[in-house]
This record gives C-alpha cells, structure tokens and sequence, in this order.
C-alpha cells in the first residue's frame, strides 16, 4: 500500500512569489492535515481537512490556504512569500474512523527554501 | 490551548541500554489522547505509541513503553535495548477529543544510540 505522497520534495523560491503543494494521501484516507517544521518552532499545525472540508485551522495568516479534492487529496499554497516561510512541510492523512485511534501517517516532506 | 513540553533537546544512549525520553503537558481536558512520534533523519514520522488517558494502565509495544502519571501530567517514553535504528527525533503529541485530530507537538527530543 502506498504511503502518503508530498509533491515536491523540494523547492526554492523568491520573496513574494507564491507557492503550491501537493499532498495525496494513503488510499482510502479521506482526513489531509498539514504541519509546518521549522527549527525555531517545531511541528505547528497549519489546517485539517476531511470530506473537501476545512475542520480545524492553526494559527497562521491568510497567506496560508489550502483546499481537499473530491479523491482526498490535498494542496496548500502560501501566497507572498516572506524569509520564514522557509521550512518542511508534513502532510499526514488519517482514516478517521468514528472511534478515533489519533494515529496519522506522515508523508516524508516538502522542503521550501525561501531566497 | 495545551502545551507540550519536552524538557531534554537531545540524548545519546549506548546500544542494548535503556533510556527514558521526558514529556510534560498542560490541558484542562480530563480524557485525551498522547503520541510519541519518531522522525528517523529520512525525515519520514511514525507513530511509536499511543495512550488513552483514560487508561491506567500504561501502554507497551515491544521495546518502548510509556510512563502515564496523569495527575502529574507526564507521559515520558522508555526505550529498552536500544538499537541503532533508533537513532531519530522524538516527539511527544497531544490531541484532545472531539471533531478535530490536531496534534500539538513538543519541540522534540534528538536521540542517539551509539554503537
């Protein structure tokens, strides 16, 4: 069975441009959530998404959006990007049964370079 | 909002020893659930165990277990006969009951296993 699939691995950017990431999800995982790794602060979550539907969104500005598919994947962009935005990425999907495990399962990270 | 708190940045521990991961918390919730997540330097997370809060009983999967002192608010994770392959950041998670399966993570504690 496929792991959780993050497009792409990595990438470099300007400050200003935008960005999209891609995040497909293990099969038959229908919650997307995204976290966002940085030395300085750890793993934060960014937003959780099941059923094309954002559930839960952490604390960060409008510049952070993202969107779920109808086949569960996921995208999330950042727009006008600024120097801290510079981090890993994690994508983790989740089958999300009605008694709840908690367990996710992380892809292995898009790592965004802001230049 | 909880907080998780991991006391000890990195450790380093012989192989075939034991060594004791510490993690704090804070949360008004009286049922929960806590993670610990490895990230072996492929980057990739996976789950290493799991605690119900309502649990007394402390959760064992082969050679990791956890210490679950709920009035203490403490959940540290013990790995016995260390391996090389243990080597990874270690995270400890929270998530509370409900809609959402938001994990907050602490900053993560970097483990070595020395041969």
């Amino acid at each position: 069975k496929a792991g959780v699939t993050q497009t792409p691995r990595y990438l470099i950017k300007t400050r200003g441009q935008q960005v999209t990431l891609s995040c497909s999800p293990i099969s038959g995982h229908r919650s997307v959530s995204w976290y966002q790794q940085t030395p300085g602060q750890g793993l934060q979550f960014l937003f959780e998404y099941f059923s094309e539907t954002q559930r839960n969104k952490g604390n960060f500005p409008g510049r952070f959006s993202g969107r779920q598919f109808s086949n569960s994947r996921s995208e999330m962009n950042v727009s006008t990007l600024e120097l801290g935005d510079s981090a890993l990425y994690l994508c983790a999907s989740s089958l999300r049964r009605a008694v709840r495990t908690g367990e996710l399962f992380f892809g292995e990270g898009s790592r965004l370079t802001v230049l | 909002a909880q907080t998780v708190t991991q006391s000890q940045p990195e450790m380093s521990v012989q192989e075939a020893e034991t060594v004791t991961l510490s993690c704090t918390y804070d949360t008004s919730e009286n049922n929960y659930y806590l993670f610990w997540y490895k990230q072996p330097p492929s980057r990739q997370m996976i789950l290493v165990i799991r605690q119900e809060a309502y649990k007394q009983q402390n959760a064992t999967e082969n050679r990791f277990s956890v210490n679950f002192q709920k009035a203490a608010k403490s959940f540290s994770l013990k790995i016995s006969d260390s391996q090389l392959g243990d080597t990874a950041m270690y995270f400890c998670a929270f998530m509370k009951p409900g809609g959402s399966e938001k994990l907050v993570f602490g900053k993560g504690t970097k483990l070595t296993v020395n041969p």
